[in-house]
């Protein structure tokens, strides 16, 4: 089946630690997206790449990195620059081109991170 | 983007419909309505989308008003398992080249069903 593979999904980590978050797609998806929810929050967009090797900055991408080396993966770095790294972290992916199906985004599960 | 105003929350009997509003006041001519939901602690999933007609799938029904300023999510027969946090989003599917996909989750309405 299609879809998107999120790991792992449950990360601790200490201060001051780096983490990766992994992100697998298998949907042939150019687009992919890494948002962050804060417990009752709506989702906020941190990075977004719609092409192999080229990504960009979201809403909050301070303390974060990604890359995109390979179409089917968009890995999402948390630095120790990242202030308040506890939350929920969620990968999508699209195709990307100008039609209205290019916003239907189909999720992963997400990543549950807490710093302790 | 047009933004989107939906209730916090609502509730519904197991077996009745739900119907979910949105207003989407500033709405322009090119952008369509999404709906997604979000069962607690997974992924957003997506439900349906509409430029002006009323769209029909096997999830759900979307009714936009033919102003366009608002819309109703219904869910014909609401189960158990349709509780989740329902968000509405407007956006166009023309973003001139710079980016499609980004979408503005905001807090959504969180729906109730029970028994």
């Amino acid at each position: 089946d299609g879809g998107i593979t999120q790991s792992p999904k449950y990360l601790f980590r200490k201060e001051g630690q780096n983490v990766t978050l992994s992100c697998e797609q298998n949907l042939n998806h150019d687009a992919m997206y890494w948002y962050r929810q804060d417990p009752g929050q709506g989702l906020r967009l941190i990075y977004y790449s719609q092409i192999v090797n080229d990504f960009q900055k979201g809403d909050i991408a301070e303390g974060y990195s990604v890359s995109r080396e390979k179409k089917e993966s968009f890995p999402l770095t948390v630095t120790s620059a990242q202030k308040n790294p506890t939350a929920f972290y969620l990968c999508a992916s699209s195709i990307n081109r100008e039609y209205s199906g290019a916003n239907v985004l189909t999720f992963g599960a997400g990543s549950r991170l807490t710093v302790l | 983007d047009a933004k989107t105003t939906q209730p916090p929350s609502m509730d519904c009997a197991e077996g009745r419909a739900a119907n979910l509003p949105c207003n989407h006041s500033t709405i322009s001519g090119n952008e369509y309505v999404y709906w997604y939901r979000q069962i607690h602690s997974q992924g957003p999933q997506y439900i349906i989308h509409g430029l002006k007609n009323n769209e029909t799938n096997e999830m759900a029904s979307l009714i936009i008003t033919e102003d366009r300023k608002s819309s109703t999510l219904i869910l014909p027969h609401a189960t158990l398992r349709d509780t989740a946090v329902y968000y509405c989003i407007v956006r166009s599917a023309n973003a001139g080249g710079t980016s499609y996909g980004k979408l503005t989750f905001g807090q959504g309405t969180i729906l109730t069903v029970h028994p």
